[in-house]
């Protein structure tokens, strides 16, 4: 069974920087690429970053892109996600997700637990 | 302003059928197979109820189906329940540039 932590969400002010962890377990994690997708207040889904199972490929989205870094450490099976240069518009939920099907057929997020609450102000 | 259009809501009587449609502006879900659905329950983690347009994942219902036709995709739940209320969500794979694009949900209420 799939089981996640997501932690290092809080609140902080505009220009600061915070780093998200999603650890996680109950699957191969080397054989799985990874997202983030977060949801703002009263807003839709958004995906923010790819990191590929061999940490090869990183994607951004276009309002993170620069400011946000994606990476994964497989010795102790997490997700990162390192955000820096905050604005007000960051502050969402950040849910942790792992690709439905693994390897290089990396098009679909299944996300992991409850998210991590991230509030700029 | 998203790339693929949902109408904001639908709503069904229990044991009937809904569709929920998500149309590319620019024919960017016409052009890849890779869709996805998205539900989501309040406080709860988004659950993906179909991907590649229509297989759906382990677990998941067969009255939840996806389809494709032209530049809209769209999601259908059939014998509705009232644990199907929630929001849903259309989502492509559109390759470099963009990658991942949501479309802006829809507000399923089971009446």
């Amino acid at each position: 069974q799939v089981q996640v932590l997501a932690s290092g969400g809080g609140v902080v002010q505009p220009g600061e920087s915070l780093r998200l962890s999603c650890a996680v377990s109950g699957f191969t994690f080397s054989s799985y690429g990874l997202f983030w997708v977060r949801q703002a207040p009263g807003k839709g889904l958004e995906w923010v970053a790819f990191i590929s199972n061999d940490g090869t490929k990183t994607y951004y989205g276009d309002s993170v892109k620069g400011r946000f870094t994606i990476s994964r450490d497989g010795s102790v099976d997490t997700l990162f996600l390192q955000m820096n240069s905050l604005r007000l518009e960051d502050t969402a939920v950040y849910y942790c997700a792992k690709d439905v099907v693994g390897g290089d057929y990396y098009f679909y997020m299944d996300v992991l637990g409850m998210g991590t609450t991230v509030t700029v102000s | 302003q998203s790339a693929l259009t949902q109408p904001a809501s639908v709503s069904g009587s229990p044991g009937q059928s809904i569709t929920v449609s998500c149309t590319a502006a620019n024919n960017e879900v016409g052009f890849y197979n890779y869709v996805s659905w998205y539900q989501h329950h309040p406080d709860t983690a988004p659950k993906v109820v179909i991907y590649d347009v229509s297989r759906r994942p382990s677990g998941i219902s067969n009255r939840f189906s996806g389809s494709k036709s032209g530049n809209t995709a769209s999601l259908t739940i059939s014998g509705l329940q009232a644990d199907d209320e929630a929001d849903y969500y259309c989502c492509a794979y559109v390759g470099s540039g963009s990658y991942w694009v949501f479309g802006g949900g829809t507000r399923l209420t089971v009446l």
